[in-house]
């Protein structure tokens, strides 16, 4: 079965660094680009950022950029999702997904497996 | 601010047919293909329709999506319970360079 399981749910306090994961199972894990995406409680879905397991060549949203650092280790099949310093506004839900590279365009192709989720929770 | 507009909400009865809009601009709808995910309460989203108006395998064909211009769609027919959840159509942004998602439409079945 392809999935992508994810750490489980973090408290942390405000200035904390913090490291999340996704590993990928069930299918070459460089074969496709992992991106991450943040839900606000009751809020929307917001793209943060892409990596490519093959090479950890990444680019991130404009909006996050300098926020948070996407990095892989493709020997453990594993994507990170890492902050140096947290703030009470990171306090959402993370899901990572993979992807292709959309017909070598080098912009996001569909969705097809997403993580279950991990929830962060950043208050003093 | 998301750079894709969808309705904050639509409804039907089931058995009826809606369909959730999604408006953008020629540097991403126009441009770019269009995805749409769906997802129920609780749960990571899934996805739905990919490029434009393809169905991905074990989706029910009662969803289907269309682009026109700057403008996408998302149908769903044949309204179902299990139907009820939050929609959410996605695209690359040439001007933002970078992936932007609209900010969601809560479908009600009555």
């Amino acid at each position: 079965e392809v999935q992508l399981v994810q750490s489980g749910a973090e408290v942390k306090k405000p200035g904390e660094s913090l490291r999340i994961s996704c590993q990928g199972s069930g299918y070459n894990f460089t074969s496709y680009w992992i991106s991450w995406v943040r839900q606000m409680p009751g809020k929307g879905l917001e793209w943060m950022g892409r990596i490519d397991p093959s090479d950890s060549y990444t680019n991130y949203s404009p909006s996050f950029q300098g926020h948070v650092t996407i990095s892989a280790d493709k020997s453990f099949s594993t994507a990170y999702l890492q902050w140096s310093s947290l703030k009470a506004s990171d306090t959402a839900m993370y899901y990572c997904a993979r992807h292709p590279d959309y017909y070598g365009s080098g912009k996001p192709g569909a969705f097809d497996i997403w993580g279950q989720g991990t929830m962060v929770t950043v208050s003093s | 601010q998301s750079v894709l507009t969808q309705p904050p909400s639509v409804s039907g009865a089931p058995r009826q047919r809606v369909t959730i809009s999604c408006s953008g601009s020629s540097s991403n709808i126009e441009n770019n293909a269009v995805i749409w995910y769906q997802q129920l309460p609780g749960k990571a989203p899934k996805l739905l329709i990919y490029y434009d108006d393809l169905l991905p395998s074990g989706v029910s064909d009662r969803f289907s999506g269309s682009k026109s211009g700057t403008s996408a769609s998302l149908a769903i027919s044949g309204l179902q319970s299990e139907d009820e959840a939050d929609y959410y159509c996605a695209t690359w942004d040439d001007s933002l360079n970078g992936l932007g998602f609209g900010g969601g439409t809560k479908l009600t079945v009555l």
